[in-house]
């Protein structure tokens, strides 16, 4: 069974430009989870789609966005780059939304700003 | 803010030897932890979980111990490996998302 794919792998920008990145879940899966691992932070949650819609939100401002797609995989979306939204962003997935439903984890892509 | 309790200390282990890990979570009203395993440059991989109404789950080498009147987990891995040297975080799902801890770094010693 494949797992939680991420794209790309590392993606480089400059201060007030756009980044979309992008997570295929694993098969079956209908809720999909994006989470910001910056240095010295911890992994701190972003957003979660389920079946196509925006459920929850973390404390982020509005130009980190996201949607989920018919076939369940997603793209986050983040407006305006600023030096500090260099981090790993994680995708998880997890079969049904809701509490007790283990999310399982891609490697995430490496986005850094200069 | 919220929070599950865990300042990266480092653990440092000699293989063979069973390892303990701690972690310390926020919301009582919490229902469900996951423990999990980050090793360098992938992402967490998902260990075991338990339910808030149970105080004990076993897995293959792995224990984790639920303590909700002290809100208190911890991992306990049995005859640790060089394989298990990575960064461990437990979570705390609150509220349809999953709130992290800094994480423990666990050494493995030859």
């Amino acid at each position: 069974e494949a797992g939680v794919t991420q794209s790309p792998t590392h993606l480089i920008k400059t201060r007030g430009q756009q980044a979309t990145l992008r997570c295929s879940p694993i098969s079956g899966h209908t809720s999909v989870y994006w989470y910001q691992q910056a240095l010295g932070l911890g992994l701190q949650f972003l957003l979660w789609y389920d079946e196509g819609e925006e459920r929850n939100r973390g404390n982020f401002p509005p130009r980190f966005s996201g949607r989920q797609f018919p076939n369940y995989s997603s793209e986050l979306n983040v407006n305006a780059l600023e030096l500090e939204d260099s981090a790993l962003y994680l995708c998880a997935s997890s079969l049904e939304g809701g509490v007790g439903q283990p999310q399982h984890f891609g490697d995430g892509t490496r986005l850094s700003i200069l | 803010g919220e929070s599950v309790g865990l300042h990266l200390p480092t653990l440092s282990v000699q293989e063979g030897d069973n390892s303990i890990i701690n972690c310390a979570y926020s919301n009582s009203a919490s229902d469900y932890f996951i423990w999990y395993k980050q090793e360098s440059g992938k992402g967490p991989q998902f260990i075991i979980d338990i339910r808030s109404n149970m105080d004990k789950r076993q897995g293959q080498r792995v224990t984790v111990l639920l303590n909700k009147t002290v809100k208190h987990l911890s991992l306990q891995i049995a005859a640790t490996q060089p394989g298990d040297s990575a960064v461990y975080f437990c979570a705390e799902d609150s509220s349809y998302k999953l709130i992290f801890g800094s994480g423990t770094r666990l050494l493995v010693r030859p």
